[in-house]
């Protein structure tokens, strides 16, 4: 079984400044990764995926996450947030089996940006 | 434009009585599930249902009851013998065919006991 750890449950930035949300997923089989985000009393929107390919997973909204097999983690990062970005970032992970729906969640980062 | 619609996006439950939330989808997906979302806790599955007719527990289904009589419906009956019901309700679907779509999601329904 897959599982999903978000290091962070908390993370308070400055507006302009850069953010990573960190990811870190335990599987005993090859895994496709996913970042959603939630805007207050709504439900969760795709940011990004990966599921082959380049490591690097570009986003919505300016966000991209880096796949990294060694480490087993999968950040979020932007450059540059805005006031906008202010939401819960859930982590989540599937494994590849052709006839697997099942996709586990993390706990959820809170990021705040601050003016 | 497809997607999923839960309604209530509100609803109050009494003490001892059965809720059902509903759950409608026009994405023509196989697969529909529903979460419960605590703070601090992420998303924990409720039930889910790869095809019509047929579903299957998840880790929470204590006090809760679904059923799935049409491919675009996935109702939620929260029961009686669930003692903490207060949360936010969230229903998904994707197809079928494994989980590289992803899933799509409701906006979901706040239930509160009073």
């Amino acid at each position: 079984a897959q599982s999903v750890t978000q290091l962070d449950s908390q993370v308070p930035v400055f507006e302009e400044a850069p953010v990573e949300l960190r990811c870190n997923y335990s599987s005993s089989v090859s895994v496709y990764l996913f970042w959603y985000v939630q805007y207050p009393n709504q439900g969760l929107q795709l940011l990004l995926k990966y599921l082959s390919g380049s490591t690097l997973v570009k986003g919505i909204n300016g966000f991209e996450a880096e796949f990294n097999k060694s480490q087993t983690s999968f950040h979020l990062r932007k450059p540059s947030v805005h006031i906008s970005d202010t939401a819960e970032y859930f982590c989540a992970v599937s494994d590849r089996s052709p006839n697997n729906n099942d996709m586990r969640f993390g706990a959820g980062t809170r990021l705040t940006v601050k003016p | 434009d497809g997607g999923i619609t839960q309604s209530p996006k509100y609803l109050f439950r009494k003490e001892g009585q059965n809720v059902t939330l509903s759950c409608e989808q026009n994405l023509n997906h196989d697969a529909m599930y529903w979460y419960r979302q605590d703070p601090g806790q992420g998303l924990r599955l409720i039930y889910y249902s790869q095809i019509v007719n047929d579903f299957q527990k998840g880790d929470i289904a204590e006090g809760y009851s679904v059923s799935r009589e049409k491919k675009e419906s996935f109702p939620l009956t929260v029961t009686s013998a669930q003692k903490n019901p207060t949360a936010f309700y969230l229903c998904a679907s994707s197809p079928t065919g494994g989980a590289s779509h992803g899933y799509t999601f409701g906006s979901g329904t706040r239930l509160t006991v009073v």
